[in-house]
């Protein structure tokens, strides 16, 4: 069963620190996972996407890494700042089929002065 | 742009009732989906649209209705509201499939549904 898992389920850390996400999954075949991020009442906004052949991708202080052989990826977030409170998802697709977009149930993450 | 945009942003239901949400995007994408969030759940798929009068059904598709007539709306209709369909409804749209950064998906900013 394809399946997308996010740790921890929650996260609360001071302003300036830094933290890491992450993401384990079964969904096969692979195409590529992206992470997002969901600020409360919004949609979610798009950070980055890795297919297969990549192993980090970085967007501003935000950093994702994916290994397809273990099928974990990661999201580390540097200097936290206030705004990144928010809730974070995980997200794999298998090849291009449009109903095979698994989301992961998020990692909901707090960011204190 | 206005991007993906969907109305009404609260809606309160009673058992039986019916209604429509809506979803519109100004960027030209033929894919469109519907989906609905529940807490501690994943974001999980309605239906979608490969483009105008093609539709299909996600993994959820019971007690919903859709249609595309066009390549910019894509409403999502339930027929009779139960209390199980009260959730958070997210309408998304993208050019294409696969991981290239054009087919990055723009998501609306949802309708909060409660049904009594």
């Amino acid at each position: 069963k394809n399946q997308v898992e996010q740790s921890p389920q929650s996260l609360i850390i001071l302003e300036g620190k830094n933290c890491t996400l992450q993401c384990n999954y079964t969904v096969s075949p692979f195409s590529n996972l992206r992470w997002y991020k969901q600020d409360t009442g919004r949609g979610p906004v798009s950070l980055t996407i890795m297919t297969f052949s990549e192993n980090t991708k970085s967007n501003g202080r935000y950093t994702a890494t994916l290994d397809a052989d273990t099928k974990q990826s990661s999201l580390h977030i540097t200097a936290s700042q206030l705004s990144d409170s928010a809730s974070y998802i995980c997200v794999v697709s298998a090849l291009t089929s449009y109903d095979k977009v698994i989301f992961g149930p998020g990692t909901s993450l707090s960011v204190i002065p | 742009n206005a991007g993906v945009t969907q109305t009404p942003k609260f809606q309160v239901l009673k058992t039986g009732q019916s209604m429509t949400l809506q979803c519109a995007q100004d960027m030209n994408h033929e894919y469109m989906s519907w989906y609905r969030q529940d807490p501690g759940m994943g974001l999980r798929l309605i239906h979608y649209s490969v483009g105008a009068g093609i539709t299909d059904q996600g993994e959820v598709p019971n007690g919903y209705n859709v249609s595309r007539s066009t390549t910019e709306d894509f409403p999502l209709r339930l027929l009779s509201a139960a209390p199980s369909q009260t959730s958070v409804y997210f309408c998304a749209s993208s050019y294409g499939l696969g991981a290239s950064g054009r087919n990055e998906q723009f998501f609306g900013p949802g309708t909060r549904l409660t049904v009594l």
